[in-house]
């Protein structure tokens, strides 16, 4: 298992574009989690997964943003129309059930001009 | 929500010196992740602990849950310690994170 893998690494987008971040949590970990960072700050939570249900999702996901887990494999997130306050560190984390073990993607950083 | 806190934000040492971080929380929690991140920004897992003391090589995270209160501490420290070191609590329930802001450590040969 490679661990926690995201897609693209880096994405630089025009404004107004839309834009679909993938992420591939380890294999048979039923839970999932998003989270944004803004340079110089902690990661903030945006959503959250429990297989293919999402159960959570924070007042940051605006509703440009959405995200699926189809099958509770793999999970995208997508940004429509994009602006600027988008630009941001985009990281997911995958853990499994029973356990607050957390583990980390290489993030997704986008920057949109 | 849990409030975490982090001092210093910035901290700058030379080479071989004895660095801490310290992490503060607001509400009682199970456990607490101590997580590096370097400049490429992806974020590794260094410690999770609810109670005590873990030691892994030349770093030991100590945590005192009364006092809410936890430590990262960087013994004979070296310049590939340079990073980015954010503290972490979870949500009851879902295990969502709560971050701190982080600290940024700098070591100079």
């Amino acid at each position: 298992d490679t661990g926690v893998s995201q897609n693209p690494r880096h994405k630089i987008t025009k404004r107004g574009q839309n834009v679909t971040f993938r992420c591939d949590p380890i294999s048979e970990h039923n839970r999932l989690y998003w989270y944004r960072q803004t340079l110089g700050q902690g990661p903030e939570f945006l959503t959250y997964f429990q297989n293919e249900a999402q159960l959570e999702k924070s007042r940051l996901l605006s509703d440009r943003f959405s995200a699926e887990r189809p099958k509770g494999s793999f999970s995208t997130l997508e940004i429509q129309r994009t602006e600027q306050g988008d630009s941001a560190m985009y990281l997911c984390a995958s853990s499994p059930n029973f356990s607050r073990e957390a583990f980390f993607g290489q993030g997704t950083r986008l920057t949109v001009v | 929500k849990n409030e975490v806190e982090q001092s210093p934000q910035n901290l700058t040492a030379q080479e071989g010196e004895f660095i801490t971080i310290n992490c503060s929380y607001s509400v009682g929690i199970s456990a607490l992740h101590w997580l590096q991140q370097h400049p490429g920004g992806g974020i590794v897992s260094l410690f999770m602990l609810s109670s005590g003391k873990k030691k892994h090589g030349r770093l030991i995270a100590t945590i005192n849950i009364q006092e809410k209160h936890s430590s990262l501490h960087i013994t004979a420290s070296h310049p590939r310690d340079s990073a980015v070191y954010i503290c972490a609590v979870p949500n009851f329930g879902n295990e969502k994170l709560t971050f701190g802001t982080g600290t940024r450590l700098t070591i100079i040969p």
